[in-house]
């Protein structure tokens, strides 16, 4: 069954440094997005991302985020510079078309100490 | 923006039924409904777009109805594997997609 990964699992970094987390979508998939989980808390929907541009973003992607596809199969999402509140997992997803149910990875559980 | 969902938490038997109830505030498109186990990614279980539609995956089953931009999730004879928390996704017209608050829903024995 085709997957999404995400790389790394599990990345610590310092407060104030620029983390790139990465993503591999489905090949034949769309539309592509990042969510972010708080441990324990709700899935919180960052971004989405169709036809190489942002086509919706929430309150929570703020100028530190950008998301990038620098080639046909990665979709990147950096963190300029983290705070200690950007701690969570971070959920890739991609979808066939927009309102189809979406594939997501495993996460990348981002600890910014 | 986001769903608000009911109840919040479930405890049921192996074999018991519950029902979660998933409502918004604003006009719907589509209705997703995914469980996710603790540690993991959310995993996909059904999508609902508008005009009334039901759904049915294993014994697991969901409604939609988009007058009352309402959507509730059906779990039948429930298992010990339909432990997580459940959590349904609503998208308007454009590719605004919200997860809903979470039911945590454990089975016992």
């Amino acid at each position: 069954e085709p997957e999404v990964t995400q790389t790394p699992s599990h990345q610590v970094t310092q407060m104030g440094q620029e983390v790139i987390l990465r993503c591999v979508p489905i090949s034949n998939h769309l539309y592509f997005y990042w969510y972010r989980q708080i441990l324990g808390q709700k899935v919180e929907f960052l971004v989405s991302f169709y036809n190489n541009e942002i086509s919706e973003k929430s309150e929570i992607f703020d100028d530190q985020f950008s998301v990038e596809r620098p080639d046909g199969s990665n979709f990147t999402l950096k963190i300029r510079s983290t705070k200690l509140e950007d701690s969570a997992m971070y959920f890739c997803a991609s979808s066939i078309q927009g309102a189809g149910g979406y594939t997501f990875g495993s996460g990348t559980r981002l600890t910014v100490v | 923006q986001q769903p608000v969902q009911s109840p919040q938490a479930v405890i049921l038997r192996e074999g018991e039924d519950a029902v979660i109830n998933c409502s918004s505030s604003k006009a719907l498109y589509s209705v997703h409904w995914y469980r996710q186990k603790h540690g993991e990614a959310p995993v996909f279980l059904m999508i609902l777009l508008k005009g009334g539609e039901q759904k049915g995956h294993d014994k697991i089953s969901a409604s939609f109805n988009e007058k009352k931009q309402q959507s509730s999730l059906y779990l039948t004879a429930s298992q010990l594997s339909y432990s997580g928390t459940y959590f349904c996704g609503t998208a308007g017209t454009g590719n605004q997609f919200y997860f809903g608050t979470g039911t945590s829903l454990t089975v016992i024995p």
